[in-house]
């Protein structure tokens, strides 16, 4: 099972600065990987898929980077609708597929 | 505008059975794979199960034997059943579609592009 490594488990920020969120995996998954923000009480987003692409409709302040086991979520100026929990996850050897333990973006 | 709405969660005993459904609308159900994901109150997200447009199926380790996964095209529906509930299972149980971004011709990305809000379960005495 191919583990997913988040960090840091809490971020703190404020408004219009940078986050940089970090997932690793235990072993290559190229560039099979998923990420998503859950806001409390909903369902989670897709924001990019294929480790760098942002799903339709995601603001361009969002960006993933990284390849076999080191990626980035980078959102480049932080608005009040980005704190959040965000979510990497793994689609290259499942089953199981496998998301990583989060990071939360707080104020 | 694409739907999933799930529905059948509650309170059942440890031991206990619950049936879950999740209502898709807004697209072709039949031509998607699907999957459920749960989150325990303040934990993280953890895959149940898949099933494929051809009937593949997978589960994870920890509900294998005592969970099945369905559907039903005709139905626009995606079921599970959940038997011989434990303590552990209590969650938000989400359907997610899967789906396919190619990159070429014949290679392609995956990942969980619509996902509903869920329904509660919660096994308890």
């Amino acid at each position: 099972e191919i583990v997913m490594t988040q960090s840091p488990v809490t971020l703190s920020v404020s408004p219009g600065e940078r986050a940089t969120l970090s997932c690793r995996a235990s072993q290559s998954i190229s560039s099979n990987l998923a990420w998503y923000q859950q806001k409390l009480g909903q369902a989670p987003r897709l924001l990019i898929y294929g480790a760098s692409t942002r799903a339709t409709g995601v603001p361009a302040r969002f960006s993933g980077s990284g390849s076999e086991t080191e990626f980035t979520l980078t959102i480049s100026s932080l608005q009040s609708e980005d704190f959040a929990v965000y979510y990497c996850q793994q689609y290259s050897d499942w089953p199981p597929l496998t998301f990583g333990g989060g990071t939360k973006v707080e104020i | 505008e694409v739907q999933l709405v799930e529905s059948g969660g509650g309170l059942v005993q440890p031991g206990g059975s619950l049936r879950l459904s999740c209502a898709a609308s807004g697209f072709t159900f039949s031509s998607y794979s699907m999957n459920w994901v749960r989150q325990a109150p303040g934990k993280g997200l953890e895959w149940v199960s898949y099933i494929s447009t051809t009937g593949t199926i997978y589960y994870a380790d920890s509900v294998k034997g005592r969970f099945t996964i369905s559907r039903d095209n005709a139905k626009n529906s995606l079921y599970l059943q959940m038997n011989s509930l434990r303590d552990e299972d209590t969650a938000v149980y989400h359907c997610a579609r899967v789906r396919r971004y190619y990159y070429d011709s014949s290679a392609y990305f995956r990942a969980l592009d619509y996902w509903g809000q869920g329904t509660l379960v919660t096994v308890s005495s």
